[in-house]
């Protein structure tokens, strides 16, 4: 079955204990994504990457990494985390760059004590 | 800056009937795309419809249609028909410059 995962669904840290959330397609889609959603403010890109080792900021960058080391894993990690980064958080991939519908994960629930 | 307005927090309408939700955006690109997301209580991000800019025919999906202003960058969808299954949140998004820019959502509640 053609999908996004991502691990952990739920996950609830204390500030400052780094983590990482795996986010993995079968699709052999070239871009992956990653969103945050907050009530009120819709879903905003944290960053994106074309290909491997290719990746970019979004709109709300600060406080995470990503990596792209093969096509099909892009890793969401907070080195640091805080409260202000609870949120839920997706990933998502689409076959090429521009305009091609982007599949969604579903979602991980993060909450930063 | 927000690219992309949803002026509508939430919407209610009775079963079987129509619900008309509004989006504008903002883009300097000539080439762009525009969607609309549903995001049911289960949170899955779900693809409702798709139009791209050069093109001047708007797009249809069943009972879900658009009305695609490009002069007015105005993108509202409409629901026809409605269904308690349509219960969910609706995101306007804009696909430019390599990015997806969302509207912050329109809550829909069908009503039996």
């Amino acid at each position: 079955e053609a999908q996004v995962t991502q691990n952990p669904r739920y996950l609830i840290t204390v500030t400052g204990k780094k983590l990482t959330v795996t986010c993995s397609q079968n699709m052999n889609h070239e871009y992956m994504s990653w969103y945050r959603q907050d009530p009120g403010l819709g879903l905003r890109q944290i960053y994106y990457s074309m290909n491997v080792e290719v990746t970019d900021k979004g709109d709300v960058p600060e406080g995470y990494k990503v990596s792209r080391k093969e096509k099909r894993n892009f890793p969401l990690i907070l080195e640091s985390p805080s409260p202000n980064q609870t949120s839920l958080y997706f990933c998502a991939s689409s076959l090429e760059l521009q305009g091609y519908e982007q599949f969604f994960g579903p979602g991980t629930r993060l909450t930063v004590l | 800056a927000q690219t992309v307005t949803q002026s509508q927090p939430e919407m209610s309408v009775q079963e079987a009937e129509t619900v008309t939700l509004s989006c504008t955006y903002d883009t300097s690109e000539s080439n762009y795309y525009l969607f609309w997301y549903k995001q049911p209580p289960s949170r899955q991000m779900i693809l409702v419809i798709r139009q791209e800019a050069y093109k001047q025919q708007n797009a249809t999906e069943n009972r879900f249609s658009v009305n695609f202003q490009k002069a007015a960058k105005s993108f509202s969808l409409k629901i026809s028909d409605s269904q308690l299954g349509d219960t969910a949140m609706y995101f306007c998004a804009l696909w430019d410059d390599y990015k997806l820019s969302f509207g912050a959502g329109t809550t829909v509640t069908v009503r039996a």
